[in-house]
This record gives structure tokens, C-alpha cells and sequence, in this order.
């Protein structure tokens, strides 16, 4: 699976939006990403996905480059309860290494009043 | 739905003692999956099941053993614990139907060993 790389940290305003960058250059082409958060003492929880083209749900929007080497997460209207450390991940959809899901560090999201 | 359930929440061992962590899921998932997470770090796998009565290695699986007796439990066992087992361990579970992989992640147990 290919590598991250995110900021360590990142500060947002509440109410504004959250943009969180990933970079993911050496991406191979069955290869998605996806963006999971965990919120402080809490299990992970899976936010959103995508392979190609930008993709929006009711927690967040993913925008992904085009030659696919970066994506950027964003909250659109960030609350307090956002406050989390944010894991951008990429791994194909199966294979050896179906079913494993590789952590970094993560950006650690602080959304300030 | 209850989703995945881990227990215990907390708990404290002394070194050399053994002990089960349990992991329940009630959402028909094929897939289960041990991690570990130690202050400041990412989640790192230590075994994961592909379905009843299978397991395989993760990243980081000395010191532990697992069974998978039954579709929704999936338990990590510590036979002779060490203090470099102190850590947070997460259960997840996902479907097999899936192309692409969504985890769902229990809330944790917390495990300091002495």
C-alpha cells in the first residue's frame, strides 16, 4: 500500500470549513483512499472514500488530484465535536493486503471556538 | 444494533499473567481484526480472521494468539503478559461483500500490565 504524508496538526475556527491535505505520491492505480477520524479515548471511525473522482457524503467531501498524488478532506462547517486526529489511508481493494488498514500518525484536527 | 462491543473496558494485569479480551460484533461481518494502539501512535495490527475457525498474522502479532470460534466473536488472547503489552486495543469487524473495505471499530480496552 502506498505511503502518507500528513501535517502533524492543524487549527480551525468553529463554523468555518476544515480542509485536511494528504499526500500520496507514489498511489497506484487499484489503489483508494480513504479517511478514517478518532476522536479522544474512541475507537476510529471510517469518514469517507474514493478512487478517482471527488466524493461527498453527509460528514465530509473528499477532492481528489487529478494525476491522484493528493486529496484533501474537508469538514464543511467544522464544530467543536470535530476535534479528532485525522488518518488519510491508502490501500488497494484486495488482494494480500485486503482487510488491512495501515495507520500513520494522522493530523491531529483542534477546532477552536 | 449494538455494532462491535469489546470487553473488558479497563484492566489491569501483573506481568506473566494471562488473560481474553473479547470482541463481539452483531452486524454479520465476515471480517475481524485485532490492533493495538501505544500514547501518541497510530493503530498497528496484530491478527486479523477472514471468517469463522481462520486467522492470520499482522504487523506485530508475538505475544498474542487468537480464536475465532464463532462468526461474530473474535477473541486476543495474552498468554504470559509483559509491560510492553501496556496499550489500547481496538476490534474492528467489516464485510467480505464489499469491494471496498469500511472498518467499524469497537471503543477499546484499555490494558496496563505491572
Amino acid at each position: 500500500d502506498a505511503k502518507t504524508t500528513q501535517p502533524p496538526s492543524m487549527d480551525c475556527a468553529e463554523g468555518r470549513a476544515a480542509n485536511l491535505p494528504c499526500n500520496h505520491s507514489t498511489i497506484s492505480g487499484n489503489e483508494y483512499v480513504y479517511w478514517y477520524r478518532q476522536i479522544h479515548s474512541q475507537g476510529p471511525q471510517y469518514i469517507i472514500h474514493g478512487l478517482k473522482n471527488n466524493e461527498t457524503n453527509e460528514m465530509a467531501s473528499l477532492i481528489i488530484t487529478e494525476d491522484r498524488k493528493s486529496s484533501t478532506l474537508i469538514l464543511p462547517h467544522a464544530t467543536l465535536r470535530d476535534t479528532a486526529v485525522y488518518y488519510c489511508i491508502v490501500k488497494d481493494a484486495g488482494g494480500t493486503s485486503y482487510g488491512k488498514l495501515t495507520f500513520g500518525q494522522g493530523t491531529i484536527l483542534t477546532v477552536h471556538p | 444494533n449494538a455494532g462491535v462491543t469489546q470487553t473488558p473496558k479497563f484492566r489491569v494485569l501483573k506481568t506473566g499473567q494471562s488473560m481474553t479480551l473479547l470482541c463481539a460484533q452483531d452486524m454479520n461481518h465476515e471480517y475481524m481484526y485485532w490492533y493495538r494502539q501505544d500514547p501518541g501512535m497510530g493503530l498497528r495490527l496484530i491478527h486479523y480472521s477472514v471468517g469463522e475457525g481462520t486467522t492470520a498474522k499482522g504487523e506485530v502479532p508475538d505475544g498474542y494468539n487468537v480464536s475465532r470460534l464463532k462468526k461474530q466473536n473474535f477473541l486476543l488472547g495474552l498468554e504470559s503478559a509483559a509491560p510492553s503489552q501496556t496499550s489500547v486495543y481496538f476490534c474492528a469487524s467489516s464485510k467480505t461483500s464489499q469491494r471496498v473495505e469500511t472498518q467499524y471499530f469497537g471503543p477499546g480496552t484499555r490494558l496496563l500490565v505491572l
